[in-house]
């Protein structure tokens, strides 16, 4: 089944405690993104990647980074995170400009 | 940047009624996407506009991309309950030769239906 999958799904954590969410896609898609969901603003875009080690700032890239070594894993690291990182995040693959994006993953920093 | 501007906010509906909801931009896309939200899962793709002056169905959907590439609408025919969720529209622009471009999504249309 094709898929991008999450995890962790959901995760509380405290400020400064470095934290990796990691994202996988089966479907050998070159186009990896990450999005933050905070309400009344929609999905806003944090960093994508066109390809293995190819990696570009979207709309709000502050406090975290991404990697992207092989094609199906693009993780977002927080190496320090904070309150206002407080959010829903998803990940998502693309093929062709239509985006399939993952369950989403619950952060709460305490 | 580009901005999308989605509305209305939200909708309160009986079930049977017909839906509508619209996205305007400040500049051109290349392609519209509406996507549906149901909670605590991520959005899932309805339909895809590549052309202006598109329409497509998918079946009690329908959508379609402005002429002037600035705005995109999405039809619900005869509402039912499982029709609750979030709406996004997305406007994708690429340039270059590539298709993989920026996304870029409006704030959210929250629809009710009640039975």
């Amino acid at each position: 089944e094709a898929q991008v999958t999450q995890n962790p799904r959901y995760l509380i954590t405290v400020t400064g405690k470095k934290l990796t969410v990691t994202c996988s896609q089966n479907m050998n898609h070159e186009y990896m993104s990450w999005y933050r969901q905070d309400p009344g603003l929609g999905l806003r875009q944090i960093y994508y990647s066109m390809n293995v080690e190819v990696t570009d700032k979207g709309d709000v890239p502050e406090g975290y980074k991404v990697s992207r070594k092989e094609k199906r894993n693009f993780p977002l690291i927080l190496e320090s995170p904070s309150p206002n990182q407080t959010s829903l995040y998803f990940c998502a693959s693309s093929y062709a400009g239509t985006q399939y994006f993952g369950p989403g993953t619950r952060l709460l920093v305490l | 940047g580009q901005q999308l501007n989605q509305s209305p906010q939200s909708m309160f509906i009986q079930e049977g009624e017909d839906v509508s909801m619209n996205c305007t931009s400040s500049s051109i896309f290349n392609t519209w996407l509406w996507y549906k939200q149901d909670p605590g899962e991520g959005p899932v793709l309805l339909i895809a506009l590549y052309k202006a002056g598109e329409l497509t169905s998918n079946g009690r959907l329908t959508a379609q991309f402005g002429i002037t590439r600035k705005d995109s609408f999405l039809n619900i025919s005869a509402s039912i309950p499982s029709d609750v969720g979030i709406y996004f529209c997305a406007g994708l622009f690429y340039a270059g030769g590539t298709s993989y471009g920026k996304l870029t999504f409006g704030q959210g249309t929250i629809l009710t239906v009640h039975p």
